[in-house]
């Protein structure tokens, strides 16, 4: 079964402070994803990546970066955290043989206070 | 690019009854897969299908039925006999091949004992 894990299923910041969310998965997935989702809005996609050291932005990379040096881990980044960032933060992974099926990790709510 | 769209923001049908989610979605290609997802209250999102652009034919899998009709670029859901369990939140989702999964808002499935 694949597995994609998130490092925190809950977590509060502060405004203004540097926030890390990791996302692992065990398939061999070429590709990793972070997405949003909020309420009314759907999932939308924040940054995705095809292989390591690449990226690429996805519908709302503003305020958020990325980092993906080993195949199995992809981190998103909140540089300077804002109440605007609060939200659910999924990460998912797919592969070629897996026919690009997207797995999803079971979720990080971040809440930014 | 590709759009999709989920016209039913929440549906709520008394346990046993059928009911369809209706999925409508544009994409440029010729070849493109579509896929539903459903997102229980526990938040983790669970692939249901994944459906090739070339293949048109219905399929079953137990209470669940999938009708893709090309003409139409629609790729609705049914759930048979609905059961408690299956309130969720359902994403429908086209795909370019190996290229991020677009996700519509979703539709709320509430079923009622």
């Amino acid at each position: 079964d694949v597995k994609v894990t998130q490092s925190s299923r809950y977590l509060v910041k502060r405004t203004g402070e540097k926030v890390f969310l990791e996302c692992v998965q065990d398939m061999d997935h070429e590709n990793m994803f972070w997405y949003r989702q909020d309420p009314g809005l759907g999932l939308r996609l924040i940054y995705f990546s095809y292989d390591v050291k690449m990226k690429e932005k996805g519908d709302i990379p503003e305020g958020y970066s990325v980092s993906r040096e080993k195949k199995e881990r992809f981190s998103l980044i909140l540089e300077s955290a804002s109440t605007s960032q609060t939200s659910m933060y999924l990460c998912a992974s797919s592969g070629r043989h897996t026919h690009y099926e997207q797995y999803f990790g079971p979720g990080t709510r971040l809440t930014v206070t | 690019a590709q759009k999709v769209t989920q016209a039913q923001t929440e549906i709520s049908v008394v346990e046993k009854e059928d009911v369809t989610l209706d999925c409508v979605y544009e994409t440029r290609d010729t070849t493109y897969y579509l896929f539903w997802y459903k997102q229980p209250p526990s938040g983790e999102l669970v692939f249901l299908i994944r459906r090739n652009s070339f293949d048109e034919q219905n399929e079953i899998s137990g209470r669940y039925s999938w009708n893709f009709q090309k003409s139409t670029s629609s790729f609705n859901f049914t759930i048979t006999a609905s059961q408690v369990v299956d309130s969720a939140v359902y994403f429908c989702a086209p795909s370019e091949g190996n290229t991020p999964l677009v996700f519509g808002k979703g539709t709320r499935l509430s079923v009622i004992a």
